[in-house]
């Protein structure tokens, strides 16, 4: 089964409009993390958002928020006032337990924000 | 402040050929490493990473191998490429006993012919 599902392949947005980029994880596992990667079309991954499974506040960091809902196991990223700069392939993440070989990635939403 | 530096940017290597793909960190000590495999359209797959010199776990069989042969560098490797080694290779790094957050290079793109 699949633990970590972004099922939106691609996602367009209005800049300056927020956008929800969807992701749902699987674990059994009572402590772990999700996060949120961004990956520009020049290839590097650049570190967004972290959400651990005891936080009782969903986690923000400028214009990025996570939707953390325990309950239905789903971690979504919100960008707000989006920029033309924000389109990006989003990766959601998630870790189980403290190593690193529990680490596991979705397979991306490809966001496009139109001017 | 910490960097991590991961060459060549992109590759082009014909099928049976070796590889050497090379990732060092500046700015940190005893950085935990990470070596990761983006095929197209897909998600990030763990396939090594190091807790210290010489210590390799590989997560999954395969025909690469990894090697850490001084505390900040990390090389991927592979005797005789295939075809289905084509894809998008990041080093990573995080803190010492951490996971999170995972510094990423800015990867390489390796074409097997």
């Amino acid at each position: 089964a699949q633990k970590i599902t972004q099922t939106q392949p691609g996602m367009f947005v209005q800049e300056k409009e927020a956008v929800t980029l969807d992701c749902t994880y699987d674990t059994s596992d009572p402590s772990y993390g999700l996060f949120w990667y961004k990956q520009p079309s020049s290839g590097e991954m650049i570190f967004l958002i972290y959400q651990g499974s005891y936080d009782q506040q969903n986690a923000t960091e400028g214009r990025y928020s996570l939707n953390f809902q325990k309950a239905r196991k789903s971690a979504n990223l919100v960008i707000s006032a989006s920029q033309l700069g924000d389109s990006a392939m989003y990766f959601c993440a998630m870790r189980e337990g403290g190593s690193a070989r529990q680490l596991t990635f979705g397979s991306g939403t490809q966001l496009t924000v139109l001017p | 402040s910490q960097t991590i530096h991961q060459w060549p940017a992109t590759l082009v290597q014909p099928v049976g050929s070796p590889l050497s793909l090379e990732c060092t960190v500046e700015g940190t000590s005893n950085p935990n490493l990470y070596w990761y495999r983006q095929a197209a359209g897909r998600g990030l797959q763990l396939l090594f990473y190091s807790v210290g010199i010489g210590q390799i776990s590989s997560e999954v069989p395969q025909n690469l191998s990894a090697s850490r042969p001084q505390d900040r560098q990390f090389i991927l490797s592979s005797k005789k490429l295939l075809l289905s080694d084509s894809g998008f290779y990041l080093c990573a790094w995080s803190h010492k006993g951490r996971v999170l957050p995972l510094h990423f290079g800015n990867g390489t793109r390796l074409t097997v012919t």
